[in-house]
């Protein structure tokens, strides 16, 4: 069981180059997440899927696509990397346990992104 | 104004102390509080959380809320060098849909 799994574990870009980020759980879940984290301003949402073939925009979609594959992936594209997007993406997927309130959210290890 | 506030420190603290790490927030509807564990170069887990005020006891950690001054509070008794990490609270108005975090507060425990 390896959790949530994302490739690739760091990549440079160019500005205005493309690329996706992979994301894969295999835990079942419904429910997947991208983040991205940076200094000072903590965790955004990108985008999340509440189960498979939907998709919804989070607090800073501007410049990125998600595609929900299957139950299991969850990818996120940039079309046209930005210096501004330089980044580390974590991808997330989440369940209520039996006998929980609370729907958890578990988080891969991230992709460090950097655009130059 | 963020809906949620975190001092990022860093705090430092040796060894056996007791930490307290706190969030405050401005969304009323909010009734779902976590609070995320983060090493380096990883990504978060949840240590714990809380539904509506009181508090939580987990071990050597205390989470408690305060709805009424939209406060909640982490305590780490006996703090370890393992505990060294970036803590991130977490909130949410109900318990399946997406959260809003903290800035996280990196703590490090010096032996």
């Amino acid at each position: 069981n390896a959790g949530v799994t994302q490739t690739p574990k760091f990549q440079v870009l160019k500005t205005g180059q493309s690329m996706t980020l992979q994301c894969a759980q295999d835990m079942n879940h419904n429910s997947m997440y991208w983040y991205r984290q940076d200094p000072g301003m903590g965790l955004r949402l990108i985008y999340y899927s509440a189960s498979e073939g939907t998709t919804d925009k989070g607090e800073v979609p501007n410049g990125y696509n998600v595609s929900r594959l299957n139950k299991r992936e969850f990818s996120l594209r940039l079309e046209s990397a930005a210096p501004s997007q330089t980044s580390v993406y974590f991808c997330a997927s989440s369940e209520v346990a039996v006998g929980a309130i609370l729907e958890t959210q578990y988080f891969g290890p991230g992709t460090r992104l950097l655009v130059l | 104004q963020k809906e949620v506030e975190q001092d990022p420190g860093p705090l430092s603290v040796p060894e056996g102390a007791i930490v307290s790490l706190n969030c405050t927030y401005s969304n009323s509807a909010f009734q779902y509080f976590m609070w995320y564990r983060q090493y380096s170069r990883k990504g978060p887990e949840l240590l714990m959380y809380t539904y509506s005020s009181g508090n939580k006891e987990d071990g050597r950690f205390t989470a408690q809320v305060d709805k009424s001054s939209k406060y909640i509070s982490l305590f780490i008794r006996d703090s370890q060098p393992s505990d060294s990490a970036t803590y991130l609270c977490a909130m949410s108005a109900f318990g399946n849909e997406k959260l809003t975090f903290g800035t996280g507060t990196r703590l490090t425990i010096i032996p």
